[in-house]
């Protein structure tokens, strides 16, 4: 298995208040990604990072930001939850992004409530 | 911009072989992927596309038609364990990133 690791797994919060969720690898991959989904909606990308320090929007990034600031770290901040973000997250990673043989590995998600 | 249709529900019996489509319109392809994704887990790689024609690994086999912007998942010999989403995913412009289409449903009953 792809060594990707989210934390939390789980997390209840109260609108308004600032989130962090931490991705974290052990694979040295290039690329990073942070997604949410919820039913009906499938999988959309929020933000995803090509390398430290290098971010690109996704198509749902409203009311997210991100930072990578080493190789193996990737942040998803909500700098003001709201109930709409209420979902599940899951971080990806990528040797070549979405070109060639090489596919993305998932973690195993985090739950987000926001009441 | 890319676009991604799937059926959002399919049921089938042990035993049988159904056949999940995908049709995608994208502005640059650079492949199609297949996941698997049991309820309440990650999705996990089943196949990879690229050239038209028919990859087949084990009970499962992928099928694409660039000219047509289609793809088919198969599975044959289905078992319970079976039952899960099945995404159809393809490159977004830039070759960075993957889009997914909402996934479909299988069900598989005895």
């Amino acid at each position: 298995d792809a060594g990707i690791t989210q934390s939390p797994r789980h997390k209840v919060t109260e609108t308004g208040t600032p989130v962090t969720l931490r991705c974290h690898q052990t694979e040295n991959h290039r690329y990073m990604y942070w997604y949410r989904q919820d039913p009906g909606h499938g999988l959309r990308l929020i933000h995803y990072s090509y390398g430290v320090k290098d971010t690109d929007k996704g198509e749902v990034s409203d009311g997210y930001s991100v930072s990578r600031s080493k190789t193996e770290d990737f942040l998803l901040t909500l700098e003001s939850a709201t109930s709409s973000q209420t979902s599940v997250y899951f971080c990806a990673i990528s040797e070549s992004g979405g070109v060639g043989n090489q596919p993305q590995h998932f973690g195993d998600g985090t739950r987000l409530s926001i009441l | 911009g890319q676009n991604i249709d799937q059926p959002t529900e399919m049921t089938a019996t042990e035993g049988a072989i159904v056949q999940i489509n995908c049709t995608y319109q994208t502005s640059g392809f650079n492949g199609l992927f297949w996941y698997q994704q049991h309820a309440g887990e990650a999705p996990t790689f089943l196949s990879y596309n690229v050239l038209d024609g028919l990859e087949e690994k084990g009970r499962f086999s992928s099928f694409l038609s660039r000219s047509k912007g289609y793809s088919y998942l198969l599975l044959k010999e289905l078992q319970m364990k079976d039952s899960a989403s099945y995404l159809c995913a393809v490159s977004n412009q830039a070759g960075t990133a993957l889009i997914f289409g909402k996934g479909t449903t299988l069900s598989v009953s005895s």
